[in-house]
């Protein structure tokens, strides 16, 4: 069975600009949820979507969003880049809502300038 | 809110035993999970507990206590390749939602 598959790997922005990250997750698993990672602030959810319907809600502003698909891929959004941003932005997979056996893929790393 | 501390650093060497421990403090604990994660990968899930005691899984063990906010994670028979960063989370319930906080990681050096 693949594993989290998140596209793309590496990314290089500049600050203003907007960035669509990829998730597809894991064969059958239904709930993918997004988490940034910084070597300052560690790993932080941002948002859980299950059955096309976000579930779950991080702190992070409004400029950072999320959809998914009804084959359960999701998508998350970035506008209007800060430095702030750059960050190792990681999706993870699980069968049910709300569990905390997650599986993760390899991450896309953003890079602001 | 929450709030979870672990060691950032630990040494150990080959063969030992390493016990890394998490506090936390959260308003609607509905359980506490460890996960593994090497430089430059996804992190992986380890274990999961929602009651008191102990939850053993090869060479990995974690325990929790509820009312003391704590949690430790036991690898035995310690290998090279367990260097890797270790991330204790805990999931809160509010209001119907699940929001899983991470702490910041303990870094775990394995030396021969």
């Amino acid at each position: 069975k693949a594993g989290v598959t998140q596209t793309p790997r590496y990314l290089i922005k500049t600050r203003g600009q907007q960035v669509t990250l990829s998730c597809s997750p894991i064969s059958g698993h239904r709930s993918v949820s997004w988490y940034q990672q910084t070597p300052g602030q560690g790993l932080q959810f941002l948002f859980e979507y299950f059955s096309e319907t976000q579930r779950n809600k991080g702190n992070f502003p409004g400029r950072f969003s999320g959809r998914q698909f009804s084959n359960s891929r999701s998508e998350m959004n970035v506008s209007t880049l800060e430095l702030g941003d750059s960050a190792l932005y990681l999706c993870a997979s699980s069968e049910r809502q709300g569990t905390g056996e997650l599986f993760f893929g390899e991450g896309s790393r953003l890079t602001v300038l | 809110g929450q709030n979870i501390d672990q060691p950032t650093e630990m040494t150990a060497t080959e063969g030992a035993i390493v016990q890394i421990n998490c506090t936390y403090q959260t308003s609607g604990f509905n359980g506490l999970f460890w996960y593994q994660q090497h430089a430059g990968e996804a992190p992986t899930f380890l274990s999961y507990n929602v009651l008191d005691g102990l939850e053993e899984k090869g060479r990995f063990s974690s325990f929790l206590s509820r009312s003391k906010g704590y949690s430790y994670l036991l690898l035995k028979e310690l290998q090279m390749k367990d260097s890797a960063s270790y991330l204790c989370a805990v999931r809160d319930e509010t209001g119907g939602s699940y929001i899983p906080t991470f702490g910041r990681g303990t870094s775990l050096i394995v030396h021969p």
